[in-house]
C-alpha cells in the first residue's frame, strides 16, 4: 500500500495545551496537505506545504516538512474543544496527476 | 454555493443488489474523485476523473464502476454489492491541488 502513516493514532489533551501530530510518506512529493475530519463529516482542507518549503503557519496551525526524512508534523497551539477531530496528512507524489495519498489519521480529543 | 453534495446519505443493501451513488459539485472543478474510508485505513481512492467524459482507476477499483457524463456529476456504481463494500464513501473535487469533500454516504451491505 502507498498509504502514509501517522502517529500517534490517538491523542488526548486538555484545552490550552499544544497538540503535535506526525506523518510519514513513501515517495518524493510535490506537496503535502493536512485535512481535518469532524465525526460523521467529510474532510476539510487545513493547510498545504510545498516540497521546497520547510515550515508554514496558518493561524494556530504550524506545519513542518522534512523531505529528507519523508516526514511532516502538524502543531495545533492553544487547543480548543472545537479542535476535537481526526487529522489526516495527504501527500501529492511527483508522478504527474493530482492523486493524493492519505495517511491513516490521528484522532485528537481536546477536553475542556 | 453548495460545494460538493452526495446522495444518498445512508443506504442498506443486500448482497448482490446494485446501486448508484451520486456526487455533484458546483465549483466548476475539472477533477473529481471517489474514496472509501474504513476504520484504521484512512481514505483509499476508488476511481477518479480528470474531466467530463473521462474516468480512471484508483487504488481499489474492483467491484465499482464510474461515469462522468457531465462535468458537475460523478457517479459511482456497485453492480453486485458484497459485504466487503460496507464502508463510508466520499466524493471530492479539486482544481488544482486542494480537494473539497462531500459529507459522505454510509453504505451497509448485509
Amino acid at each position: 500500500s502507498q498509504q502514509g502513516e501517522e502517529d500517534p493514532q490517538a491523542l488526548s489533551i486538555q484545552e490550552g495545551e499544544n497538540a503535535t501530530m506526525n506523518c510519514s510518506y513513501k515517495t518524493s512529493i510535490n506537496n503535502l496537505q493536512w485535512y481535518r475530519q469532524n465525526s460523521g463529516r467529510g474532510l476539510v482542507h487545513l493547510i498545504l506545504i510545498r516540497s521546497n518549503e520547510r515550515e508554514k503557519h496558518s493561524g494556530r496551525l504550524r506545519v513542518t516538512l522534512d523531505t529528507s526524512k519523508k516526514s511532516s508534523s502538524l502543531l495545533i497551539t492553544a487547543s480548543r474543544a472545537a479542535d476535537t477531530a481526526s487529522y489526516f496528512c495527504a501527500s501529492l507524489p511527483n508522478t504527474g496527476f493530482q492523486k493524493l495519498v492519505f495517511g491513516t489519521g490521528t484522532r485528537l480529543l481536546v477536553s475542556p | 454555493n453548495a460545494g460538493v453534495t452526495q446522495t444518498p446519505k445512508f443506504r442498506v443493501l443486500k448482497t448482490g443488489q446494485s446501486m448508484t451513488l451520486l456526487c455533484a459539485q458546483d465549483m466548476n472543478h475539472e477533477y473529481m474523485y471517489w474514496y472509501r474510508q474504513d476504520p484504521g485505513m484512512g481514505l483509499r481512492l476508488i476511481h477518479y476523473s480528470v474531466g467530463e467524459g473521462t474516468t480512471a482507476k484508483g487504488e481499489v477499483p474492483d467491484g465499482y464502476n464510474v461515469s462522468r457524463l457531465k462535468k458537475q456529476n460523478f457517479l459511482l456504481g456497485l453492480e453486485s454489492a458484497a459485504p466487503s463494500q460496507t464502508s463510508v464513501y466520499f466524493c471530492a473535487s479539486s482544481y488544482p491541488e486542494t480537494q473539497y469533500f462531500g459529507p459522505g454516504t454510509r453504505l451497509l451491505v448485509l
